[in-house]
């Protein structure tokens, strides 16, 4: 298996543009995670998937930021408006739901 | 929710010495708890994990201690070497719930 993928590795855009972020899961994993990486505040989840559906999105920082899951091998992270203070590196995971989570390469996303 | 503190930081080792990392929780409810490397420029990658039921795990020159009652856990790594040059996370998470909380990171460095 290839792992989980994301796409763009890195993403450049200005402050007020829509930014979309993908991943591939691993196939035949039910769990599905986004998280955000930055130096000041570490991993943090922000939401996650199982079998599609959104179960806690707690983590999600605002109304800017929307994910989506139309099927088992495909999750959106959406921002729009993005803003500076969301540059970051954003990592998508996925699970069996037995413990390992097995993470992306991540996308770095700064905004001008 | 949970809370995860980790220290030391950073830590720099001499080439063959013990590194030992060391993270408290604050949810007695949290029975999962993995450890994650992360090189530069990738995602997390586990290491190891424990779970409530065991004290302590090992493989090869890695090892965790799990302490519940006073809810910290710890990671060992024995003879170190240069590629063991990381950030390592420890993390906490329930075994119904797929949520991990993540500690802030230790930036380990091995002297040669």
């Amino acid at each position: 298996d290839a792992g989980v993928i994301q796409s763009p590795r890195h993403e450049v855009t200005e402050m007020g543009q829509e930014v979309t972020l993908r991943c591939k899961p691993i196939s035949g994993h039910d769990y599905l995670f986004w998280y955000r990486q930055t130096m000041m505040r570490g991993l943090e989840l922000l939401i996650y998937f199982n079998n599609n559906v959104p179960i806690d999105d707690s983590g999600m920082p605002e109304d800017r930021f929307s994910a989506k899951m139309p099927n088992a091998s495909f999750s959106t992270l959406k921002i729009q408006p993005s803003e500076p203070r969301d540059s970051a590196v954003y990592f998508c995971a996925s699970s069996s739901g037995a413990g390992e989570q097995f993470f992306g390469p991540g996308t770095r996303l700064t905004v001008l | 929710g949970e809370n995860v503190e980790q220290h030391p930081s950073t830590l720099s080792v001499q080439e063959g010495d013990s590194a030992v990392i060391k993270c408290t929780y604050s949810d007695s409810a949290s029975n999962y708890f993995p450890w994650y490397k992360q090189e530069l420029g990738k995602g997390p990658q586990l290491i190891i994990d424990i779970r409530s039921n065991v004290g302590e795990k090992k493989d090869q020159r890695i090892a965790v201690t799990l302490n519940k009652t006073a809810k910290h856990f710890s990671l060992h790594i024995t003879e170190t070497q240069p590629e063991d040059s990381a950030v390592y996370f420890c993390a906490a998470g329930g075994l119904y719930d797929y949520k991990l909380s993540f500690g802030a990171g230790t930036t380990v460095t091995v002297r040669a």
